[in-house]
């Protein structure tokens, strides 16, 4: 079986400030993981994936996640945040001969101007 | 470009009376999925097509039911929607599932509202 925690389901954070939104999960087999974006009343845009390989991965708008095996995480994060970035936030797990995505609660970042 | 279509973007419903969703791809994949997702949830797995082979999950209830006619088209059937039924409903698509790597990409969704 296959889950995943994420830390927070609001995270407010000021326009310029680092965003951070925090996913740990849990796999018995090596896991592929994905962070989706989904704005207002829109369907979820992928914004990165980790399947193998380099641990850090590069998405969209500047966002990038980190798999730490050893701490069963997949943080999400972007230096600088925008208005623009205000949406919900889904982590999302799969593995093995799972091809279906578990997902996350959900986290809710708010920027501030 | 190529992309996952639902239509209508927003629908309205009496209690009972029944209501079909669309979904289009123009991807050419394999799989499409039917997800339900209510207020401040994460999305819930209703069933999937792998081509024309229908998969449900276990805990879908019968009151939906899906068709897909080709490649292209899905539709989520509700046959007598209720109260509990108002959620988004997104479509998405992946080319295959014999990897657990196959990203789904998701349509915009259809806003169903129940009266």
């Amino acid at each position: 079986a296959q889950s995943v925690t994420q830390l927070g389901s609001h995270v407010s954070v000021s326009e310029g400030a680092l965003v951070l939104l925090r996913c740990n999960y849990s796999s018995s087999v090596p896991p592929y993981l994905f962070w989706y974006v989904q704005y207002p009343n829109q369907g979820l845009q992928l914004l990165l994936k980790y399947t193998t390989g380099a641990t850090l991965v590069k998405g969209i708008n500047g966002f990038e996640a980190e798999f730490k095996k050893s701490e069963t995480s997949f943080h999400l994060t972007k230096p600088s945040a925008h208005m623009s970035d205000a949406a919900e936030y889904f982590c999302a797990v799969s593995g093995g001969s799972n091809y279906k995505l578990t997902f996350g609660k959900g986290t809710l970042l708010t920027v501030n101007p | 470009d190529a992309m996952v279509i639902q239509n209508p973007r927003y629908q309205v419903t009496q209690f009972g009376k029944p209501v079909t969703l669309s979904c289009s791809q123009t991807l050419n994949h394999n799989v499409m999925y039917w997800y339900q997702q209510k207020s401040s949830q994460a999305p819930k797995l209703l069933f999937h097509y792998y081509d024309k082979d229908f998969n449900n999950e276990a805990d879908t209830p019968d009151n939906f039911q899906s068709r897909r006619p080709n490649t292209s088209f899905c539709f989520l059937d509700i046959r007598s929607p209720g109260l509990g039924d108002a959620a988004m409903y997104l479509c998405a698509t992946s080319r295959d599932t014999g990897s657990s790597t196959d990203t789904q990409y998701f349509g915009p969704g259809t806003r169903l509202t129940v009266l």
